[in-house]
Formats: C-alpha cells, sequence, structure tokens
C-alpha cells in the first residue's frame, strides 16, 4: 500500500542543536512533496515544498528539506532550532495525477532553552 | 489561517447525537477537504470535494457525511456520534490551477470534537 513513513515520533533538542527530521514514503511514481508544521493549538502551515527543479528546497523560518528520489526521502533540516520551533511536523506526499495528499504520522519536536 | 473558517472550534457531545462542522473559505478554491488528526496518526482523508458536485471518499468516510453547500462552504455531518469519532477535525482548501500552487492545501484552525 502506498505509504508515508516518519520514524521519529518524538525529538528532543537542546536550543541551538542541528535538526533532521526523516520522511520516506513508498510510490514509485513522480511526486510532488511538502513539510507542514503545526504550533501548539493552531492549524497546520506549510514549511516548504517540491515539485520540480533543485531537490534541495529552502522554506520558511530556515528549514530546508532534500529530495533524494534514489531513497523515496524527503527529509527536513534546520542548522539551529529555537525554541520557537517546537511543533509537530508532517510529512505529506501527492502521487503526480492523483488529488489527494496522504500524510505520515508526525514528529513532535520539542526544544528545550 | 483567517481564509478558511471552521466552526464550531470545540464540541462536546454525546453518543448517538448528530453533529455537523462547518467550513467557510474565502479564497476562491474550488477544492475542499475534511480530515481527522488522531495522536500517532497523523492526519486522515474524511471526504473531499472538487467542486459543488463534485463529492468523494476519503480513507475513513464510514459514520461520516459531507455536504457542499456552495464553493465556499463544507460541511461534515456525524449522523449518530460514537467515543472513537473523538478527534481533532480540519477543514482543507486548495486552487486546482496549475504550475507550483498545485494542490498546495490551506488548513483551518480546526475543531475539536468530544464523543462521551
Amino acid at each position: 500500500a502506498q505509504s508515508v513513513s516518519q520514524h521519529n515520533h518524538h525529538v528532543i533538542l537542546s536550543e541551538a542543536a542541528s535538526l533532521e527530521l526523516g520522511c520516506n514514503y513508498s510510490y514509485g511514481g513522480t511526486v510532488n512533496l511538502f513539510w507542514y508544521v503545526q504550533y501548539p493549538g493552531q492549524h497546520l502551515q506549510l514549511l516548504l515544498k517540491y515539485f520540480s527543479g533543485d531537490p534541495l528546497v529552502k522554506g520558511i523560518k530556515g528549514f530546508e528539506a532534500e529530495f533524494i528520489k534514489s531513497k523515496f526521502s524527503f527529509n527536513l533540516r534546520k542548522p539551529s532550532v529555537q525554541w520557537s520551533d517546537t511543533a509537530e511536523y508532517f510529512c505529506a506526499v501527492r502521487l503526480t495525477g492523483f488529488q489527494k495528499l496522504v500524510f505520515g504520522t508526525g514528529t513532535r519536536l520539542l526544544v528545550s532553552p | 489561517d483567517a481564509d478558511v473558517t471552521q466552526t464550531p472550534r470545540n464540541r462536546i457531545t454525546k453518543t448517538g447525537k448528530r453533529i455537523m462542522l462547518e467550513c467557510s473559505q474565502t479564497k476562491g478554491h474550488d477544492r475542499m477537504y475534511w480530515y481527522r488528526q488522531d495522536p500517532g496518526l497523523g492526519l486522515r482523508l474524511i471526504y473531499y470535494s472538487f467542486d459543488v458536485k463534485d463529492i468523494n471518499k476519503g480513507e475513513i468516510s464510514d459514520g461520516y457525511s459531507v455536504s457542499r453547500q456552495a464553493q465556499a462552504k463544507f460541511s461534515l455531518s456525524l449522523e449518530s456520534a460514537i467515543p472513537n469519532q473523538t478527534a481533532l477535525y480540519f477543514c482543507a482548501t486548495s486552487d486546482p490551477g496549475g504550475g507550483s500552487k498545485y494542490n498546495e492545501q490551506f488548513f483551518g484552525p480546526g475543531t475539536r470534537l468530544t464523543v462521551l
């Protein structure tokens, strides 16, 4: 079955630590890829997206993600996290030609000051 | 995102009651979606609609129904609520246009529903 996997369910970091959240998908075709963030008590907001071109995508708030087609991965990174990055992060995939997004189960990030 | 609104924001109800959750958008998007979010399960699609005359089931539509009253309004109903429908419900919209905006979804603030 088609799926999106986020391996880390909970991540705890100190401020200024580097972050990498994993995302893998099982689709074989061309995909569009997204990372969404949900701050405590808020709705989902788009962090960044990949449709085509440069596989290294830069998003808001210093986040970036790299699409590695051979590994079916779209990992999210940030060199130095801040307390305000505490949130839940969702990877989502859309298979080209299909209309729906499929979301991963999310990763809760807690950044301690 | 103030462009997508949901009412109510919180609701507590009892088993067997009928509940309607409403979603309105001012983004002018044709496509609207209903998701539920459960801890550890992420977001799962309940129903989606690509225009007023188009309604489609998502992966977990059992126990739910929807109504697309207008381009801007998409309601989700629980005909007879049960406790395992306790969850956070999100409405989302997207623009069917081409290019990189295609299928980027914009989310409402969510409705926290508790079924006792």
